[in-house]
């Protein structure tokens, strides 16, 4: 168990609706990244935040929006969901300093119909 | 356009020999390298890492090798058990320093361990 969690496990949307998901991090750790993993796919980078900043994002459009607060737990919304956001997202917690001690939660499947 | 590849989607190896994971990569930007592995219903687990400064990192049974010039790395594990069924990715990273590009990861490989 990494002591990252995530919530919910798993979560049904229809088409143009709004999702939030959650994340909290490992103790100790500030930043933290969020990833898409379609169905056969390898995760696929979102955005990462550290100190509550957003720093770093991969090729999603602004619909994805993140937020993380003091506690170091965060959050990913998407906005005007489509079919192909279908998948499970994964967050994952680090110290700043260190790439390899990259703590990942069990993800929520999202499901849109 | 894919980064980061792992040609084969599944490998079948029996108990107590070596399974070997390949993976390529195309952007020579990445100077970082890391191995997941993934159970059903779990987040990946980091394994293992190499840094491109070196050709070889070992950790008990896992050995991971980088050939820089052929832009390929791949994953040894000696002997084979049946815990280590499940799918492994290959990641990259520009710096192991963290970094703001996050990690690229390739679609992985379903290593199956037969008794």
């Amino acid at each position: 168990e990494t002591g990252v969690t995530q919530s919910p496990t798993h979560l049904i949307k229809t088409r143009g609706q709004q999702v939030t998901l959650r994340c909290s991090s490992q103790s100790g750790h500030n930043t933290v990244s969020w990833y898409q993993q379609a169905l056969g796919q390898g995760p696929q980078f979102i955005f990462q935040y550290y100190r509550e900043e957003e720093n770093g994002r991969g090729n999603f459009p602004p619909r994805f929006s993140g937020l993380q607060f003091p506690n170091y737990s965060s959050e990913l919304n998407v906005n005007a969901l489509e079919l192909d956001d279908s998948a499970l997202y994964l967050c994952a917690s680090r110290r700043w300093t260190v790439t390899d001690t990259q703590y990942f939660g069990p993800g929520t499947r999202l499901t849109v119909l | 356009d894919q980064q980061v590849k792992q040609n084969s989607p599944s490998l079948s190896v029996q108990e107590g020999r070596i399974s070997i994971l390949n993976c390529d990569y195309t952007n020579s930007m990445f100077d970082y390298f890391l191995w997941y592995k993934k159970y059903p219903a779990e987040g990946p687990t980091f394994l293992i890492s190499i840094s491109s400064i070196k050709d070889k990192n070992e950790d008990g049974r896992f050995t991971v090798f980088l050939n820089k010039s052929a832009k390929h790395l791949s994953l040894h594990i000696v002997p084979s058990q049946p815990g280590d069924s499940a799918v492994y990715f290959c990641a990259a990273s520009k710096g192991s320093g963290g970094g703001a590009d996050g990690l690229t990861f390739g679609k992985g490989t379903h290593l199956i361990i037969q008794p």
